[in-house]
């Protein structure tokens, strides 16, 4: 089976840096996506790790470890635009279907 | 190049009836796959479709069917509705089966 943890909600500031954390457990892996989803609108892709250590991508970098089961998403500069849902996702080998986690809701306040 | 599109963008059925939902997939992706996104919740895996053929099924009932043409675009057929059924439907293209997946702006389908 599938089991992936993210945070519900967390809040931070313009300007500032924030990190989602993503936990899974699954019984085949063979990468991980990160999207970000605006309310009511499509989820849009932002990264894929398939090997451990940090993929950096502008203001955005997602870090793997494979050995523990474990991701970072890493938002730097927050603007208010980052508001949005983040969905971690673990794709099995044949990487036919995502398994997504619930998603992380994030509020970036003035 | 468009990216993915799916029609209609809201519906509303009744209990009991059957929907069809429409996605066409990004210019030169040949595999699609549909899931079901729940209120608050991460979308779930429905089915994948590569050149016509299902290719892969998460935890849906047979009511849940679907089909791909020959263009690639694909349809999302739902039987006998029921209440749970009301979702976001996300249909999603890649290049191949195990590419990366992009998404289009869903279907907000409501079961009354």
């Amino acid at each position: 089976g599938q089991n992936i943890d993210q945070p519900t909600e967390m809040t931070a500031t313009e300007g500032a840096i924030v990190q989602i954390n993503c936990t899974y457990q699954t019984s085949g892996f063979n990468g991980l996506f990160w999207y970000q989803q605006h309310a009511g609108e499509a989820p849009t892709f932002l990264s894929y790790n398939v090997l451990d250590g940090l993929e950096e991508k502008g203001r955005f970098s997602s870090f793997l470890s494979r050995s523990k089961g474990y991701s970072y998403l890493l938002l730097k500069e927050l603007q208010m635009k980052d508001s949005a849902s983040y969905l971690c996702a673990v794709s099995p080998p044949g990487r036919r279907a995502l398994t997504f986690g619930s998603g992380t809701r994030l509020q970036v306040q003035p | 190049e468009t990216g993915v599109t799916q029609s209609p963008t809201h519906l509303i059925k009744t209990r009991g009836q059957q929907v069809t939902l429409r996605c066409s997939s990004q210019s030169g992706h040949n595999t699609v796959s549909w899931y079901q996104q729940a209120l608050g919740q991460g979308p779930q895996f429905i089915f994948q479709y590569y050149r016509e053929e299902e290719n892969g099924r998460g935890n849906f009932p047979p009511r849940f069917s679907g089909l791909q043409f020959p263009n690639y675009s694909s349809e999302l057929n739902v039987n006998a509705l029921e209440l749970d059924d009301s979702a976001l439907y996300l249909c999603a293209s890649s290049l191949l089966a195990g590419d990366t997946q992009y998404f289009g702006p869903g279907t907000r389908l409501t079961v009354l």
